[in-house]
């Protein structure tokens, strides 16, 4: 079983800031938190990822809680083309089985 | 090549008949991972590789499908005697730096 649990969908605004939760209680001190997303029936697309600080990338923001136990990823300006399904994983050291869980649906509306 | 490269990238078969899936990796990329995805789900792993030794099989669904990497490189994923519910798309991917690269996947569609 995936070791993150999302929720199934959230829509968002075009222009505004999407905040995607992503729940990760069992984590343990090594393992990273990665995001990806999957538009259509493309491969997933890396995001970004971190240990313990917040990230940012010219993508988006990975703001991970201080017990690390849950994780934001936020796209500060939504797109019509960030509408995709965006997965949050947690990796070790050695990558090892990589899970993943059925992910958030966001749908960016005009 | 510049990314990860699957082929066939669409694959139709009669039931019973095996297939095999091909992926070819980033070059020097060590640990490959194979992921099944039906419609609307999410990747489910299938089984991975660094360099020619297989790790974790443990997502393999039964002992129809099987993989290999002998060279460490480029892998392929066989699927003998193939079911209806075999028919799904079949994902490679493989790491890099701090990332996991997807291939575009094999769509296999079992009549």
């Amino acid at each position: 079983d995936a070791k993150t649990t999302q929720p199934t969908s959230m829509d968002c605004a075009e222009g505004r800031a999407a905040n995607l939760p992503c729940n990760h209680s069992t984590i343990s001190g090594n393992e990273y938190v990665y995001w990806y997303r999957q538009i259509h029936s493309q491969g997933p697309q890396y995001i970004i990822h971190g240990l313990k600080n917040n990230e940012t990338n010219e993508m988006a923001s990975l703001i991970i809680t201080e017990d690390r136990k849950s994780s934001t990823l936020i796209l500060p300006h939504a797109t019509l083309r960030d509408t995709a399904v965006y997965y949050c994983i947690v990796r070790g050291d050695s990558w090892g089985k990589l899970q993943f869980g059925a992910g958030t649906q966001v749908v960016v509306t005009p | 090549g510049a990314g990860v490269s699957q082929s066939p990238r669409y694959k139709v078969t009669k039931r019973g008949q095996d297939v095999a899936l091909r992926c070819d990796p980033i070059s020097g990329h060590v640990s490959l991972y194979w992921y099944r995805q039906a419609l609307g789900q999410g990747p489910e792993f299938l089984t991975y590789f660094n360099y020619e030794a297989q790790q974790d099989k443990s997502g393999l669904p039964n002992d129809r499908f099987s993989a290999e990497r002998p060279e460490g490189s480029i892998s392929t994923l066989t699927i003998q005697r193939t079911e209806q519910r075999d028919s799904a798309m079949y994902r490679c991917a493989s790491v890099g730096t701090g990332e996991l690269f997807f291939g575009e996947g094999s769509r296999l569609t079992v009549l």
